[in-house]
This record gives C-alpha cells, sequence and structure tokens, in this order.
C-alpha cells in the first residue's frame, strides 16, 4: 500500500520564525509532490521532484520557500521567516506512476500569528 | 495551463438520494487523466473514482460513478444511495498525461452535506 506520512500534524508558531514540515513516503514512487490549501486559494502545487529533482517549483510563493530532497524516503519543505499569510494546511504526495493516482499524507496545519 | 472549475461551492442531499456534482475543465490536450477526491474532515485526500480519457467507457466504483464526456470537457460525479459518511469536499482533479504531466490540477471543491 502507497502511504505518506507527515509531520508535524499541527504547528503553531509566531511570525519570523523558521518552520520546517516533514515528509516520508512509507513506499515506492517516482514523484512527490507539495501542496498547499487554504479557503482563499484551494490547494495549489507548490513544488514537485521527480527521483529526488526539483522538476518545477514555480508554484513556490516565494524566496522564504525552500524544499529538499535529500533522498526517495524523505522530503522538506522550509519556511524562513514565516508570516501570518502562510498560515494552511500543507501536504505531501506521492504518485503511482501506473495508475497517475496520487497518495496523500493527511497533511500539516500551520498557523502562524 | 489547464483549469479546472467546480460551479457549486455547496450542495446538500437527504440519505439515501443521489445527488450529482458537477466538473468542467479546460485543456488542449487529448490523453489525461481525470479524478474526484474526497475529503472528510479528517482533512485527508481520498481518492473516489478515476477516469482516463481515452476510455469511453464511464467509471463506476461501487455507488460513485462519473459521466465523462471528453466532446464537452465535462466529468461529473454521481453519488448513489447516499450515505452520512459521504458528507464532505469533493474536488475534481486533472493530469496530463505522459512525462510532462504530472501535475494534479484542483478544482475549488464542492462541500456536501448528507442529512438524515
Amino acid at each position: 500500500d502507497a502511504g505518506v506520512i507527515q509531520s508535524p500534524r499541527h504547528e503553531v508558531t509566531e511570525m519570523g520564525q523558521e518552520v520546517t514540515l516533514r515528509c516520508k513516503p512509507i513506499s515506492g514512487h517516482d514523484y512527490l509532490f507539495w501542496y498547499r490549501q487554504t479557503m482563499m486559494r484551494g490547494l495549489e502545487l507548490l513544488i514537485y521532484f521527480n527521483n529526488n529533482v526539483p522538476i518545477d517549483d514555480s508554484g513556490m510563493p516565494e524566496d522564504r520557500f525552500s524544499a529538499k530532497m535529500p533522498n526517495a524516503s524523505f522530503s522538506t519543505l522550509k519556511i524562513q521567516p514565516s508570516e501570518p499569510r502562510d498560515s494552511a494546511v500543507y501536504f505531501c504526495a506521492i504518485k503511482n506512476g501506473d495508475t497517475g493516482e496520487l497518495f496523500f499524507g493527511e497533511g500539516s496545519r500551520l498557523t502562524v500569528l | 495551463a489547464q483549469t479546472v472549475t467546480q460551479s457549486q461551492p455547496e450542495m446538500s442531499v437527504q440519505e439515501a438520494e443521489t445527488v450529482t456534482l458537477s466538473c468542467t475543465y479546460d485543456t488542449s490536450e487529448s490523453n489525461y487523466y481525470l479524478f474526484w477526491y474526497k475529503q472528510p474532515p479528517s482533512r485527508q485526500m481520498i481518492l473516489v473514482i478515476r477516469q482516463e480519457a481515452y476510455k469511453q467507457q464511464n467509471a463506476t466504483e461501487n455507488r460513485f460513478s462519473v459521466n465523462f464526456q471528453k466532446a464537452a470537457k465535462s466529468f461529473s460525479l454521481k453519488i448513489s444511495d447516499s450515505q452520512l459518511g459521504d458528507t464532505a469536499m469533493y474536488f475534481c482533479a486533472f493530469m496530463n498525461w505522459g512525462h510532462s504531466g504530472n501535475m494534479l490540477t484542483f478544482g475549488g471543491g464542492t462541500r456536501l452535506m448528507v442529512k438524515p
């Protein structure tokens, strides 16, 4: 079974602080995606990786956002410094190459005060 | 760029009845995937059903079925015998076929409330 573990589930931080969100795929995959969900903008693709290499980061809103994938089993999304408008749910997802289906983690809810 | 539109922000249906959620999309591609995802209050994104554009037959998964009209670029979801557990946000999504088309583009979602 495909699966994605995200941490933390919830994080509350103050403006200006650094935030690191983590994603651990627990099954084989070729692609890994980071999405952001807000009430105003819905689900937006931030960045995706193919075989651990960033392919398209055009959705990353600002230089304050960065993402890494040092190996196939781990990825991070970092926001430094964080701002209140970054408050959202951040999803990590992996792609099943055979069916095209994306498998999502449970998301990390970020609140920046 | 592809766009996905869900024109119904909210819908409600009585338990055991049938409801149809609408979705239209815009693309110049001929090969692609279409999906419906469900997001319950737990916020987990769950795949409900998928359709390959080259298949003329509409996909069906138990109580869930789609009406795929390729020429009209329409992809509606029908939920039969609605259950309370179907209460959720439903997102229509589009993905291009092939190496360059790995991004999933979502519609704005439809909030479905199943009433007892």
